[in-house]
């Protein structure tokens, strides 16, 4: 199995901008590297993914390492509703397990 | 679009009794994920459907549980006989697109999750 390694927790001031780290050295040419988060008492939701090229969207971007080794998560403002615990998966046909993830604190 | 429905959202259960969990996915999808998820386990893949075929059942913790997907808008998570270990939030979600080769870059959609509480 591909598996990530994310730190277990990381605080942010609220406004400031959050770089979640991820470590996938064993991604394999066709996994999807995938963000999720989950909000207390609720559901994973997706955040983005992307496969070789940074992506953008309306909640992040994701910062692609140019050897696929790394990728970053980029909260370009944290408020007090992005504190979650943040999951980077890489997919294999559509296998989707999730690791420990890193419990993001945001401090107004 | 409602989403994934899962039911019962909470359960509270004496041990030994049969629970079972149920889902709805999102209406066009073509998989189904049961998840698992404790404080000391995280978030746990028990098995995942592909048009209504089990795929990869590795992490059904043993031969208590049991997910059927008689239909494309319903699959089931049953436990029989339950323990108190049982007790957690078994999320089910789902996917789908239909892309053919490229099945990795789709977004998977949980529900609530059902909190079971096994006494």
């Amino acid at each position: 199995d591909a598996k990530t390694t994310q730190p277990n927790s990381m605080e942010s001031n609220e406004e400031e901008p959050v770089h979640l780290p991820c470590n996938h050295s064993t991604i394999s040419g066709t996994d999807y590297i995938h963000w999720y988060r989950q909000l207390p008492s609720q559901g994973p939701e997706y955040v983005i993914h992307g496969l070789t090229s940074n992506v953008n969207n309306r909640m992040a971007s994701l910062a692609i390492a140019e050897d696929r080794k790394s990728s970053t998560l980029i909260l370009h403002r944290a408020t007090l509703r992005d504190a979650a615990v943040y999951y980077c998966i890489l997919s294999l046909n559509n296998d989707m397990r999730f690791g420990a993830g890193t419990r993001l604190t945001v401090k107004p | 679009d409602a989403g994934v429905i899962q039911s019962p959202r909470h359960e509270v259960t004496e041990m030994g009794q049969e629970v079972t969990l149920r889902c709805k996915p999102i209406s066009g999808h073509d998989y189904l994920f049961w998840y698992r998820q404790t404080m000391m386990r995280g978030l746990e893949l028990l098995i995942y459907f592909n048009n209504n075929v089990p795929i990869d059942d590795s992490g059904m913790p043993e031969d208590r549980f049991s997910a059927k997907m008689p239909n494309a808008s319903f699959s089931t998570l049953k436990i029989q006989p339950s323990e108190p270990r049982d007790s957690a939030v078994y999320f089910c979600a789902s996917s789908g697109g239909g892309w053919g080769s490229s099945t990795s870059g789709n977004t998977i959609y949980f529900g609530e999750g059902s909190w079971l509480t096994v006494v």
